[in-house]
């Protein structure tokens, strides 16, 4: 499975936009990019998924560099809610399963 | 709620009992799968039932057993288990099992094993 890289850990402050980095420069032309988040004590849940172009959805949008070596998950304006750790993952086509790596703990800042 | 539920949702067992977890999905899906979220490690794929049929089993010791007697049910059954396989232990569903489908997942049992 191609491999992902986050930052261990971020910080925002409420009500700002976060810009959530992920690289994944061995990806291959049919891989698609998920990300999901975890909440504590939670299980994960998905936010959003995208190929090649840029995603928008209630949650989120997720920005897909031209080449698709690089994404960023994009929340537009952080609440508390989204406090968690949040999971860039690879995933090919076909009947593929969902590889967790550590993600990115996101704290949020009253 | 993701239309997931899980029971029990904290257990504590000896490494002699036998106990059994269920996930139940309530979306119509006919993907199931169990993952194990240990601290300090990723969430690890278990196993995957698609259509009922078991089709992935991520080389997960025989203590550990699954059961899929619907689309709607999963169970893994616990026997003889080791103080390392305490975890988080969570379950989720999909419809279908390919790279487009997002899946859902329950709130997870928490196992203790002493």
């Amino acid at each position: 499975d191609a491999k992902t890289t986050q930052p261990n850990s971020m910080e925002s402050n409420e009500e700002e936009p976060v810009h959530l980095p992920c690289n994944h420069s061995t990806i291959s032309g049919t891989d698609y990019i998920h990300w999901y988040r975890q909440l504590p004590s939670q299980g994960p849940e998905y936010v959003i998924h995208g190929l090649t172009s840029n995603v928008n959805n209630r949650m989120a949008s997720l920005a897909i560099a031209e080449d698709r070596k690089s994404s960023t998950l994009i929340l537009h304006r952080a609440t508390l809610r989204d406090a968690a750790v949040y999971y860039c993952i690879l995933r090919g086509e076909g009947n593929t399963p969902l590889v967790f790596g550590k993600g990115t703990r996101l704290s949020v800042i009253a | 709620e993701t239309g997931v539920t899980q029971t029990p949702r904290h257990l504590v067992m000896g490494m002699t009992n036998k106990k059994s977890l269920k996930c139940e999905q309530h979306l119509g899906h006919n993907a199931m799968y169990w993952y194990k979220q240990s601290a300090k490690k990723p969430l690890e794929l278990m196993f995957v039932y698609n259509f009922k049929e078991q089709t992935e089993n991520n080389s997960v010791p025989s203590r550990f057993s699954p059961e899929c007697p619907n689309s709607s049910h999963l169970f893994l059954h616990l026997h003889t288990l080791q103080p390392e396989d305490s975890a988080l232990y969570l379950c989720a569903s999909s419809q279908g099992w390919n790279s487009g489908n997002e899946q859902f997942f329950g709130p997870g049992t928490r196992l203790t094993v002493l």
